[in-house]
Order: structure tokens, then sequence, then C-alpha cells
């Protein structure tokens, strides 16, 4: 089945960039996400990229996709403390006629001073 | 605004009861909802698919008997946790799709903390 892979833990100084890495292995993967879990949170949708995309922006989040090596990337920059949070790589996966979404282990961003 | 809301947030129960959590979606009608479980410091692991008027595709491992998914109306679907022992104790979090003219997103509830005592 679909596999989805994330470092686990990523620290950085306020206002510097963040990136954070994602390896799938389903190539027929069409929507990708982003999305961050604070302590006793649920789930919010940071962004998703289309699979016939290579980049998307949206404010300080960028978005990359390489489909060739099944890589994602999502980069934060000026990164605040407030970022400090899970953040979760998905990516949809075509089973018995639904498009369900399997995520990665999750990385833990830490933004320190 | 939220687009998925669960009900409730937070709930105990003790051991050998029944707990339902609900999941609707805001403002559109989701045909498909997904329901998953989270435990500590883990990643989100699908339980079932939750399919409006017939019956919920469960994921391997998983008791349909115990985790008993209703998917009763376009907007609502329910997860009842029955005879729920300590070991069933975790986030549950539902999802629903969202269409839009160029496919569809997933978005989150915000989640249910179950604690069995």
């Amino acid at each position: 089945g679909e596999d989805v892979e994330q470092s686990l833990f990523l620290s950085v100084r306020e206002g510097d960039s963040s990136v954070i890495n994602c390896t799938y292995t389903d190539s027929s993967s069409t929507y990708l996400y982003w999305y961050k879990q604070e302590p006793g949170a649920g789930l919010q949708l940071l962004t998703y990229i289309f699979s016939n995309m290579d980049m998307k922006q949206d404010q300080r989040l960028t978005v990359l996709l390489n489909k060739k090596d099944k890589h994602l990337s999502l980069r934060i920059a000026d990164t605040q403390t407030g970022d400090s949070a899970i953040y979760f790589c998905a990516v949809s996966s075509l089973s018995g006629g639904y498009n369900k979404l399997i995520f990665g282990a999750g990385t833990r961003l830490a933004v320190h001073p | 605004g939220a687009v998925v809301s669960q009900h409730p947030s937070w709930v105990i129960c003790k051991s050998g009861t029944s707990v339902k959590i609900e999941c609707r979606s805001l403002d559109f009608q989701a045909t498909t909802m997904f329901w998953y479980r989270q435990f500590p410091k883990q990643s989100l692991m699908l339980m079932a698919t939750s399919n409006e008027g017939s019956k919920a595709t469960y994921e391997q491992g998983v008791e349909k008997d115990k985790f008993l998914i209703n998917h009763a109306s376009l907007t609502l679907s329910t997860l009842t946790v029955t005879s729920a022992h300590p070991e069933d104790s975790s986030f549950y979090i539902c999802s629903a799709s969202f269409p839009q003219t160029s496919g569809s997103t997933i978005y989150f509830g915000e989640g249910s903390w179950l604690t069995v005592v």
C-alpha cells in the first residue's frame, strides 16, 4: 500500500526558514496536503497541491512537488514561535473507489528564539 | 471558519459503556466522510470510510462491530464506540471531502478526545 515518510523532528531559529520534507510511494496520488496540528487540537489544513503542479505559494508557505522523485516539501518563511507544531504530510490514495488520505508520521517543528 | 464540526470535543466514559461521536459537514454535503484514530505522538490511522446511505468500509484490523459508523444524512456521520475499554482511549478525528470546482479538498473536524476509565 501507500507509504508516506517524514523526518520526525526539526528545530529552527525564529526568523529563519523551515523546510519540512516528505516522500511517498504512490505515483498516482492526485492531491497532496500539508496539515498542522497544535497540541491537543485537530488538524488544520495549511495548503495543498495538485499532482500536475510543481510549486504553490501561499503567503509564507511554499510547497514544492517533485513527482519524479515522489518528494514533497513545505517551506515556511520567517518562521515564528507560533509555527511550533506537528506538520503532517498526506497524500491521496485511490482505494476501493474512494480517495483516502494516507498520512506521514508528522514532523515536530520547534522554533526557538 | 470550520467546515467540519465534531462533537463532543472531550468525553469520559466508564468501561463497558458506549459513546457516540458526531461529525458534521457545515454548509456542504459530504457523501463520504472518513474516521481516523490517533494515538499519542503518532500519526493518524484511517479506521473507516463512511458512505451516506450505505455501510461503512472498514480498514483492515478495525472491528466493525466495535466501532459502529452511521452516515444517515449528507451532513452527519456518527462513530459509536461500543463496550468501550481503556485501550479505546484515543483521539478520534473525522474528515469530509469539500467539493470544489477543480477537485476536492479534505477538511478535518476538531477531533474528539475519548478517555475510558
